[in-house]
């Protein structure tokens, strides 16, 4: 079956620290990736995505992502956390043989203290 | 504000009670979707509409109906409610199935007594 596995449920972070929270998918051919932040008490907001050309891609806040596809992976970084990443992270894949369904990870609780 | 309007914000139902989530989006997407998202599980799909006219079941339908009533509006329907149907409910829409990305509601906190 499909799946994706994020690593790390909680992460806690000081301000200025580097961020990198991992995100692994289940072999199923070509996918689209992405990666979603839902802050406390609001709803989930796309954060960057892949679906081709570079393997690195930057979305907003400073944040980016690298596909490599040998490994399965999706990792997101930020180089220097602030207190406002505090936050819910979410890795989601599209298979594009399953059709329209993306399938979301479990997701990473990231508190960054000040 | 162009996005994705959900309706309501907040429920309780008695077990055995029926209601509908109302979902509508204004930036004539085509897919839309509903998920629900239950701590230490991320979220899973419910249903799904590709397009106007068609829908499918995700990877946790029992329980529940949908309604793609035209392009805007995608509802969801709870027949007899179930406690183990307490959860958050988003509503989503992405304008081509699986690639850009979806735009998600503000959600529906229920709660099944």
């Amino acid at each position: 079956a499909q799946s994706v596995s994020q690593h790390n449920h909680h992460v806690i972070l000081s301000e200025a620290a580097s961020l990198e929270l991992g995100c692994n998918y289940s072999y199923g051919g070509t996918v689209n990736l992405f990666w979603y932040v839902q802050y406390p008490g609001q709803h989930l907001q796309l954060l960057l995505k892949y679906f081709s050309g570079d393997p690195l891609v930057k979305g907003i806040k400073g944040f980016e992502a690298e596909f490599i596809k040998s490994k399965f992976s999706f990792n997101l970084r930020k180089p220097s956390v602030q207190w406002s990443d505090t936050a819910e992270y979410f890795c989601a894949v599209n298979y594009i043989t399953g059709g329209f369904k993306t399938i979301f990870g479990a997701g990473t609780r990231l508190f960054v203290k000040a | 504000n162009a996005g994705v309007t959900q309706t309501p914000k907040f429920q309780v139902l008695k077990t055995g009670q029926s209601m509908t989530l109302q979902c509508a989006q204004d930036m004539n997407h085509n897919s839309m979707y509903w998920y629900r998202q239950d701590p230490g599980m991320g979220l899973r799909l419910i249903y799904y509409s590709a397009s106007e006219g068609t829908t499918d079941k995700g990877e946790v339908p029992n329980g529940y109906n949908v309604s793609r009533l035209n392009k805007r509006e995608f509802s969801l329907r709870l027949e007899s409610a179930a406690p183990s149907q307490t959860s958050v409910y988003f509503c989503a829409s992405e304008k081509v199935g699986g690639r850009d990305g979806y735009t998600f509601g503000s959600g529906t906190r229920l709660t099944v007594v």
